[in-house]
């Protein structure tokens, strides 16, 4: 078990840019989540995958923000158009989904992004 | 609208002593309950769970207990050790949809050797 990876680690760009994270999620599983955290408050849902589907999606996931696990594996989140109030943290989450059992979900360590 | 809320930002226990964090929440749809540990610059590492069915679940050091009439659960740590210091999240889920995490907004622990 090699757990949650996120790439990269920390991201500065300046606002009007766009961005592209990656989570590499814990191989055997099929459930992925996007997470936001931001200072202070706990992490906030963004979208959710079961393999390559993305089945929902927050409100406060805009249409700047887009999502993708095309092979059911790793994932990308792309900001397009930066702006100063996406500077967060980004978590990945993944579990492993069993009919209805409850799994708990593994976070990977996150990508801080900076807006300047 | 914060569905799970920890009200306390923060807490200090002694070595050896008894820590005690708790979650409130408000939406009687949660059906499972999770809390985590986050140090800094790193995610939110799992601790211990426990599905509605129970009021309690152990794991070596640490026991949740939760009271479903008043939508409250605790995490009990003991003995508290100073590796323990980090901030701690309740999440909850409701077994519709994405299963998504609904997060408090943490307490800090401290532990003071």
């Amino acid at each position: 078990d090699t757990g949650v990876s996120q790439d990269p680690r920390h991201k500065i760009t300046k606002r009007g840019q766009n961005v592209t994270f990656r989570c590499d999620p814990i191989s055997e599983h099929n459930r992925l989540y996007w997470y936001r955290q931001t200072l202070g408050q706990g992490p906030e849902f963004l979208t959710y995958f079961q393999n390559e589907a993305q089945l929902e999606k927050s409100r406060l996931l805009s249409d700047r923000f887009s999502a993708e696990r095309p092979k059911g594996s790793f994932s990308t989140l792309e900001i397009q158009r930066t702006e100063q109030g996406d500077s967060a943290m980004y978590l990945c989450a993944s579990s492993l989904g069993r009919g209805g059992a409850n799994q708990p979900q593994h976070f990977g360590d996150g990508t801080r992004l900076s807006i300047l | 609208d914060q569905q799970v809320k920890q009200n306390s930002p923060s807490l200090s226990v002694q070595e050896g002593r008894i820590s005690i964090l708790n979650c409130d929440y408000t939406n009687s749809m949660f059906d499972y309950f999770l809390w985590y540990k986050k140090y800094p610059a790193e995610g939110p590492t799992f601790l211990i769970s426990i599905s509605s069915i129970k009021d309690k679940n152990e794991d070596g050091r640490f026991t949740v207990f939760l009271n479903k009439s008043a939508k409250h659960l605790s995490l009990h740590i003991v003995p508290s050790q100073p590796g323990d210091s980090a901030v701690y999240f309740c999440a909850a889920s409701a077994r519709t949809g994405a299963n998504n995490l609904f997060f408090g907004t943490g307490t800090r622990l401290t532990v003071i050797p």
